[in-house]
């Protein structure tokens, strides 16, 4: 089955404490980003991956940090965590003009 | 600049209404592709259909449609004789392919809210 998964579903951190929330795609897509959601806000893209080893900023991309290793995992990696990263994460993958595929999403809470 | 706009925040209808879900974009694109998704109550996003620019027949399926407008630069959802189970956040998104990246512009979203 074709999917996007994103661990965890649900994180509760405190402020500074390094995490990191993991995304893998089984679909051979090369095109992988992240999003996050916040009300009244809809998706914004934080980074986004053409290829392995190949990552570049979205809108929002102050806090984050992604890798791009392989071609399945795409990792979203918060150094510092603040409060203000306290949202609903997606990561998303896509092949040309595809839809984009989505993870289950990860609910932070930062305090 | 690549925009989407979803003007209605919020809609709340009786179950069985008909309600229309507003999506206007802007893109200087010739070839462009627009997306809806709909988000339901558990979080998860739920893709709904993919339109081309060069394809503006309307779309049916099931209790869906979508009436895509190039004069107007619109693409509207439309749901027929709503259900509870509607009940959700619905996105519009654009993408444009000159850029090598199709990557997509979002709406701010529409809440839908049915009421039995």
């Amino acid at each position: 089955e074709a999917q996007v998964t994103q661990n965890p579903r649900y994180l509760i951190t405190v402020t500074g404490k390094k995490l990191t929330v993991t995304c893998s795609q089984n679909m051979n897509h090369e095109y992988m980003s992240w999003y996050r959601q916040d009300p009244g806000l809809g998706l914004r893209q934080i980074y986004y991956s053409m290829n392995v080893e190949v990552t570049d900023k979205g809108d929002v991309p102050e806090g984050y940090k992604v890798s791009r290793k392989e071609k399945r995992n795409f990792p979203l990696i918060l150094e510092s965590p603040s409060p203000n990263q306290t949202s609903l994460y997606f990561c998303a993958s896509k092949q040309g003009k595809t839809e984009a595929f989505f993870g289950q999403g990860t609910r932070l809470t930062v305090v | 600049a690549q925009k989407v706009t979803q003007a209605q925040t919020e809609i709340s209808v009786v179950e069985k209404e008909d309600v229309t879900l507003d999506c206007v974009y802007e893109t200087r694109d010739t070839t462009y592709y627009l997306f809806w998704y709909k988000q339901p109550p558990s979080g998860e996003l739920v893709f709904l259909i993919r339109r081309n620019s060069f394809d503006e027949q309307n779309e049916i399926s099931g209790r869906y449609s979508w009436n895509f407008q190039k004069s107007t630069s619109s693409f509207n959802f439309t749901i027929t004789a709503s259900q509870v189970v509607d009940s959700a956040v619905y996105f519009c998104a654009l993408s444009g392919a000159r850029d090598s990246n199709y990557q997509l512009i979002w709406g701010a979203g529409t809440k839908l809210i049915i009421k039995p």
